[in-house]
């Protein structure tokens, strides 16, 4: 069974623009979660969906959005990029929600510098 | 957010050592969870625990559901060279995984 697969897995952005990150979460799973991890802050979690929907927040500003498709794969928007958006972003998957003590399964994560 | 204190922050051993690390916290968590991570990687899921008091293995890998559910831990037994990472661990609580701030081992040959 394929694990969960993240694209780009590099980007160079610059300040002001924004980014697209793209996550398929492994076969059968439901919910998508994502998450930022820098050397700073470790891993801060950002959203997760299950079934389309938006179930949780964490603590970041509405530039950062996100969605999910009816096939379970999720996007991960971040507008008007700020250099300290520079980290890895990490997307996990599990078979339902976060509340169901399911199991999370990370992908290699997107490295995103911005400059 | 909640706290996750994990400690060591850093470990250097000698190869074939036994290892321990810890996650705490003043919350109480409905699962733990803990990762390696490879760098330039993402975690990688080691060991799951979901009821208070419960210890499972993972080859030598053993982790701990504390009793008051306020803590963790991970024990790694005879150190090998691939074992260097960063170790995390993560609680469940409500609707949310919070995560410690790692454990970085260096296992020395």
């Amino acid at each position: 069974k394929a694990g969960v697969t993240q694209t780009p897995r590099y980007l160079i952005k610059t300040r002001g623009q924004q980014v697209t990150l793209s996550c398929s979460p492994i076969s059968g799973h439901r919910s998508v979660s994502w998450y930022q991890q820098t050397p700073g802050q470790g891993l801060q979690f950002l959203f997760e969906y299950f079934s389309e929907t938006q179930r949780n927040k964490g603590n970041f500003p509405g530039r950062f959005s996100g969605r999910q498709f009816s096939n379970s794969r999720s996007e991960m928007n971040v507008s008007t990029l700020e250099l300290g958006d520079s980290a890895l972003y990490l997307c996990a998957s599990s078979l339902g929600p976060s509340g169901g003590a399911n199991e999370q399964f990370f992908g290699p994560g997107t490295r995103l510098t911005v400059l | 957010g909640q706290q996750l204190n994990q400690s060591p922050q850093s470990m250097f051993i000698q190869e074939g050592e036994d290892v321990s690390m810890n996650c705490t916290s003043s919350s109480i968590f409905n699962t733990w969870l803990w990762y390696k991570q490879d760098p330039g990687e993402g975690p990688v899921l080691l060991i799951a625990l979901y009821k208070a008091g419960e210890l499972t293995s993972n080859g030598r890998l053993t982790a701990q559901f504390g009793i008051t559910r306020k803590d963790s831990f991970l024990n790694i037994s005879a150190s090998i060279p691939s074992d260097v990472g960063i170790y995390f661990c993560a609680g469940l609580t409500g609707n949310q995984f919070y995560f410690g701030t790692g454990t970085s081992l260096t296992v020395i040959p």
